[in-house]
């Protein structure tokens, strides 16, 4: 079945810092690809996301490239902030008839000013 | 103007009570979902509807009964509680085009 895999947190960056958080997936089909982020105490909302080969979804200074040589879907940041502090969801949807949406298991980013 | 709306937000119960969580949403989506996330954040699909109907039906313990009355509410009853239901329970509603997830604020059951 489909499944996606995430780097173990917790992720501590200073301010400014580049952010790199891995993600690949094992799908059958062309999934759609996302990213989602939960503040604490919040629910998780839509970062970005792309649905085909090559596709980089972008928001918020985030992006993510589509790459399906790789099966990666890696997220990135050039300078974080404070305010990202969270946890970041990766996750397809398969391209099958239901839309069940498959998470990894999500990495908890920390940032210190 | 909530998108998705969960009541309670915090659930405190005895083990073997029988507890019901609601959710409701006003972005005319026709599925629904219901999703467990534990102490260690991790997210797990329980059920999901579309249009009243049940399409997603996790390996999920049969104290767990989802209900729809119509296809902008998705309501949970959790039978005979135990300590292991402790977790914080999400509900969520899909976009038919672009299969993006709108969540709740979700409702942090805790059974003691």
């Amino acid at each position: 079945g489909d499944s996606v895999t995430q780097m173990e947190g917790p992720v501590t960056l200073s301010e400014e810092a580049f952010l790199t958080i891995n993600c690949t997936y094992t799908a059958t089909g062309y999934p759609s690809l996302f990213w989602y982020v939960q503040y604490p105490g919040e629910g998780l909302q839509l970062l970005l996301k792309a649905t085909k080969a090559d596709d980089k979804g972008s928001n918020k200074g985030f992006e993510a490239t589509y790459r399906k040589e790789t099966t990666s879907f890696h997220l990135e940041k050039g300078s974080v902030q404070v305010s990202d502090s969270a946890v970041y969801f990766c996750a397809l949807r398969d391209s099958g008839g239901y839309q069940k949406v498959t998470f990894g298991t999500g990495t908890k980013l920390q940032v210190i000013p | 103007d909530t998108a998705v709306s969960q009541t309670p937000k915090y659930l405190v119960t005895q083990m073997g009570n029988d507890k019901s969580i609601k959710c409701e949403q006003n972005l005319g989506h026709d599925t629904m979902y219901w999703y467990k996330q534990d102490s260690k954040k991790f997210l797990k699909i329980m059920f999901s509807y579309n249009n009243k109907e049940l399409i997603i039906n996790e390996t999920v313990p049969n104290r767990f009964s989802p209900k729809s009355p119509d296809k902008a509410h998705l309501n949970l009853h959790i039978n005979s509680l135990e300590l292991g239901d402790s977790a914080v329970y999400f509900c969520a509603s899909s976009h038919p085009a672009t299969y993006e997830q709108y969540f709740g604020p979700g409702t942090r059951l805790t059974v003691t």
